[in-house]
């Protein structure tokens, strides 16, 4: 049962154009929500984080979204460039539960030159 | 700082054989876990600790095993290995706590193992 979903295997972005990640959930005790990049032969790090209080968050390039109601999130980079193609991993995290943290199946971004 | 430390990057075993996979950490972090990377499935956690002595099973723990002896290490140990563990392991830890939006998980750089 795959409790966080992304649907889309991978995605190719021209240069200087908006790359949109897509992530749904299903488990609504979850109550934070982070990206992570990861490039091969390299582990996963730390992108950008929400909170279930807000609906959007943005850290310079990078802006996630969530909406609740929809159990779906969104990553947004803007403008894309050929150093952000990786694999991006959604996660999700219920704090008051099991202490685990459940990733997505990730989405492959490349961003053409 | 070295952060989160995995040995070996590479390892070819046969089936049925034994392995420890190191996982070593000099942040002073309390949550140290193990997950598996495979296509299609994303990271799957194998087993979590939440401090030394401390251990718990994640989503899939069959056929590893895991102990927390001090806060540094935490070793995943495959008991007879099997072609379905053919994967890539991560060992990730954060600090006081839970995981959550400002306790983000350190990934090592990766262990690719192959069961023939």
């Amino acid at each position: 049962d795959q409790q966080v979903k992304q649907n889309s295997p991978s995605l190719s972005v021209q240069e200087g154009r908006i790359s949109i990640l897509n992530c749904d959930y299903t488990n609504s005790m979850f109550d934070y929500f982070l990206w992570y990049k990861k490039y091969p032969a390299e582990g996963p790090t730390f992108l950008i984080s929400i909170s279930s209080i807000k609906d959007k968050n943005e850290d310079g390039r990078f802006t996630v979204f969530l909406n609740k109601s929809a159990k779906h999130l969104s990553l947004h980079i803007v403008p894309s460039q050929p150093g952000d193609s990786a694999v991006y991993f959604c996660a999700a995290v219920d704090s008051g539960g099991y202490q685990k943290v459940t990733f997505g199946t990730g989405t492959k971004l490349q961003v053409i030159p | 700082n070295a952060g989160v430390t995995q040995t070996p990057k590479f390892q070819v075993l046969k089936t049925g054989q034994s392995m420890t996979l190191q996982c070593a950490q000099d942040m002073n972090h309390e949550y140290m876990s193990w997950y598996r990377q495979d296509p299609g499935m994303g990271l799957r956690l194998i087993h979590y600790s939440v401090g030394a002595g401390i251990t718990d099973q994640g989503e899939v723990p069959n056929g590893y095993n895991v102990s927390r002896s001090t806060t540094e290490d935490f070793p995943l140990r495959l008991l007879s290995a099997a072609p379905s563990q053919t994967s890539v392991y991560f060992c990730a830890s954060t600090g006081t706590g839970a995981p959550s939006g400002a306790n983000v998980l350190t990934f090592g750089a990766g262990s690719r193992l192959t069961v023939l």
